[in-house]
C-alpha cells in the first residue's frame, strides 16, 4: 500500500522568492517518487524523479528534490520563483516495474506575486 | 521524452449519448496504460488500468459496464464513456510508461462536458 500527503493546498510566494512544496509518503515497498507539474486543462509533465541513487535530484525549470527515507519525505524547492511556475503540483509514489501504479498526492496550487 | 496523444481534447455530447476517448502513445509500445478522472480542484483518481490484449483491471467503485475500456494494440487504449449523464462531466487523463522507464507520461487530458 502507499499514500501521499502534501501539505498546503495553496502556497503563494513572491517573485524570486523561494518555493517550498512539501510531500510525505508512505509505502510498503522501495518508493519511486514524482513530483508532476500541471497547468490549466493540460495533462501532466514529469519536473523531477527518484529512482535510486542520488538522493538529490534536480529537474526542469530550476526545481529540485531531495529524498529524505528517514522523514518519509520528497519535498520540491527551487531557490527563486518565476511567473510562470504559477501552476498547480503533483507528488506521486509508485512500486518498481511499469505496471505499478501511481498515487498521486491532492496537489499544491503554487501562485507567484509580483 | 515519450509522447502520448489523448483526442479530443475537448467534448461535449448529450445526455445519454455515448463518447470515446483515445489514448495513443507516438514514439513507444505500452503494454499498459492507465484511465484518470480529475475533478475540478482535486487530484487524479486512478479510474482503470488497461492491459494490451486483455480486459482492463478497475479500481474499487468504478463501473466497467460505464466506462468501457479497449486496449486493442500497443499503442492505443480508448475510454467509452457509455449513456453519459452530467455528472460524467469531468477531465479525464491517460498515461502510459515505455519499456522500463519509471516515469508515467501523460496525455493533454480531455475534458468532457454532458449536456
Amino acid at each position: 500500500a502507499q499514500s501521499v500527503t502534501q501539505l498546503g493546498s495553496h502556497v503563494s510566494v513572491s517573485e524570486g522568492a523561494l518555493v517550498l512544496l512539501r510531500c510525505n509518503y508512505s509505502s510498503s515497498v522501495p518508493p519511486y517518487l514524482f513530483w508532476y507539474v500541471q497547468y490549466p486543462n493540460q495533462g501532466l509533465q514529469l519536473l523531477l524523479k527518484y529512482t535510486t541513487g542520488a538522493t538529490l535530484v534536480k529537474g526542469i525549470n530550476g526545481f529540485e528534490a531531495e529524498f529524505k527515507k528517514s522523514e518519509t519525505s520528497f519535498h520540491l524547492t527551487k531557490p527563486s520563483a518565476h511567473m510562470s511556475d504559477a501552476a498547480e503540483y503533483f507528488c506521486a509514489v509508485s512500486g518498481a516495474g511499469t505496471a505499478s501504479k501511481l498515487t498521486f498526492g491532492t496537489g499544491t496550487r503554487l501562485q507567484v506575486t509580483l | 521524452g515519450a509522447v502520448v496523444s489523448q483526442h479530443p481534447s475537448r467534448v461535449i455530447c448529450k445526455s445519454g449519448t455515448s463518447v470515446k476517448i483515445e489514448c495513443r502513445s507516438l514514439d513507444f509500445q505500452a503494454t499498459t496504460m492507465f484511465w484518470y478522472r480529475q475533478f475540478p480542484k482535486k487530484s487524479l483518481m486512478l479510474m482503470a488500468t488497461s492491459n494490451e490484449g486483455s480486459k482492463a483491471t478497475y479500481e474499487q467503485g468504478v463501473e466497467k459496464d460505464k466506462f468501457l475500456i479497449n486496449h486493442a494494440s500497443l499503442t492505443l487504449s480508448t475510454l467509452t464513456v457509455t449513456s453519459a449523464h452530467p455528472e460524467d462531466s469531468s477531465f479525464y487523463i491517460c498515461s502510459a510508461r515505455p519499456g522500463q522507464v519509471y516515469e508515467a507520461f501523460f496525455g493533454q487530458g480531455t475534458r468532457l462536458t454532458v449536456v
